[in-house]
């Protein structure tokens, strides 16, 4: 049973426009979450995280917003950029610090 | 360039082969970890040493045997392996479990 869910498995997204991408999870003990981006023929790349003690984090062109009683959390980018386009993953963080992954979504950013 | 280098890129072997992959990281971080992502799935933890002691295993079957010799790398011994173990496998480190993990790009395995 998979505890972080990714249901959207792509999105295309204009330049300039707003993307988001959702992360559901079902376990309420998760204390910590991560996104990651990854590039074809890369390994993942940290983008961002938030601690479930908070509702919101930014950094530049990223905000990552938690919804605690919702199990959600989701990443905005704006403006989105060509050079976006790429899988993102969420990651939920247990009290083992054992990192579990969503399946993915992949983003597309059209000129 | 990244922090992390994982080696072979790419792996062909038969399933009697014995052949490793190698992870080096130049971040100075105490804690390595072994992933599995197959298509269409989540990456999977397989192993992590913290400390160069292992710290969990995920149930992972004997024929896939981590070692960390230093804090600086780890290497995933591979042997009598079977087509279901084809898969992109990514090295992470972090400075404490607790740290964001930065990976390599991953060694991407097939086995015939």
């Amino acid at each position: 049973d998979q505890q972080v869910k990714q249901n959207s498995p792509s999105l295309s997204v204009q330049e300039g426009r707003i993307s988001i991408l959702n992360c559901d999870y079902t376990n309420s003990m998760f204390d910590y979450f991560l996104w990651y981006k990854k590039y074809p023929a890369e390994g993942p790349t940290f983008l961002i995280s938030i601690s479930s003690i908070k509702d919101k984090n930014e950094d530049g062109r990223f905000t990552v917003f938690l919804n605690k009683s919702a199990k959600h959390l989701s990443l905005h980018i704006v403006p989105s950029q060509p050079g976006d386009s790429a899988v993102y993953f969420c990651a939920a963080r247990g009290n083992t610090g054992k990192l579990i992954f969503g399946q993915g979504t992949t983003l597309q950013v059209k000129p | 360039e990244t922090g992390v280098t994982q080696t072979p890129r790419h792996l062909v072997m038969g399933m009697t082969n014995k052949k490793s992959l190698k992870c080096e990281q130049h971040l100075g971080h105490n804690a390595m970890y072994w992933y599995k992502q197959s298509a269409k799935k989540p990456l999977e933890l397989m192993f992590v040493y913290s400390l160069e002691e292992r710290v969990e295993n995920n149930s992972v079957p004997s024929r896939f045997s981590p070692e960390c010799p230093n804090s600086s790398h780890l290497f995933l011994h591979l042997h009598t392996l079977q087509p279901e173990d084809s898969a992109l496998y990514l090295c992470a480190s972090s400075l404490g479990r607790n740290q964001p993990q930065h990976f390599g790009d991953g060694t991407r395995l097939s086995i015939l």
